[in-house]
């Protein structure tokens, strides 16, 4: 157990809808870092953010949108969806503002029909 | 750009056999180097990291890697392979900004009885 909080587990939806993903990062982390796993395109790092701001970002859609909240919980939505965004979404977290040992979440699968 | 190449997608050894999961960097200076496993179902862990010093470095599980500056290379080994290690295997890069972890595709190991 990483400490790293996601959820949901699962989720399925359609094209066009919208969708939250949420993540508690571990107890003490001040960052947290979003991940997008799918099997054409690897492991992405889409953004991170610090003690509440935005630190860093990577290929995150215009449609994608995240924020890291005053108790350090952090939420990824999603937009617009389509059926390209089906994969799996990372949330990890870090003591301080570099990426050295990160600690992951167990993933939420999101399915686009 | 920082950039990791893992030139192989699957690897198949038998039990008690060694392991090499071969990774190579792309980055103008001293790179922050991570290996990180992730079991079916399961985020990714931490096996070992790189940032100065002592060229091999001692992971958990019993895994090694070698930081060879010369071949801009980072493998895993591992002297005698558990079926416990069949997974998927990724090795990761941080620049010294560090706020980026840019991981390779993953080496997906399968081991034989």
């Amino acid at each position: 157990d990483s400490g790293v909080t996601q959820t949901p587990k699962h989720l399925i939806t359609a094209t066009g809808q919208r969708v939250t993903l949420r993540c508690s990062p571990r107890s003490g982390d001040l960052s947290v870092y979003w991940y997008q796993q799918s099997l054409d395109q690897g492991l992405q790092f889409l953004i991170q953010y610090y003690n509440g701001e935005e630190r860093a970002k990577g290929n995150i859609l215009e449609r994608f949108s995240a924020q890291q909240f005053p108790d350090l919980h952090s939420e990824l939505n999603l937009s617009s969806l389509e059926l390209g965004d089906s994969a799996l979404y990372f949330c990890a977290s870090s003591v301080g503002p570099l990426a050295g040992e990160l600690f992951f979440g167990e993933g939420s699968r999101l399915t686009v029909l | 750009a920082q950039s990791v190449t893992q030139p192989d997608i699957h690897i198949t050894v038998s039990e008690g056999a060694s392991l090499e999961l071969r990774c190579n960097y792309s980055y103008g200076a001293t790179p922050y180097l991570f290996w990180y496993v992730q079991s079916p179902g399961q985020g990714l862990q931490l096996l070992l990291k790189y940032f100065s010093g002592d060229t091999l470095v001692q992971g958990i599980k019993g895994f090694e890697a070698e930081f060879k500056r010369s071949q801009s290379s980072f493998n895993l080994r591992k002297p005698s392979v558990h079926w416990s290690d069949a997974a998927e295997y990724f090795c990761a890069v941080a620049g010294n900004a560090g706020n980026m972890l840019t991981f390779g595709g993953g080496t997906r190991l399968m081991v034989k009885p």
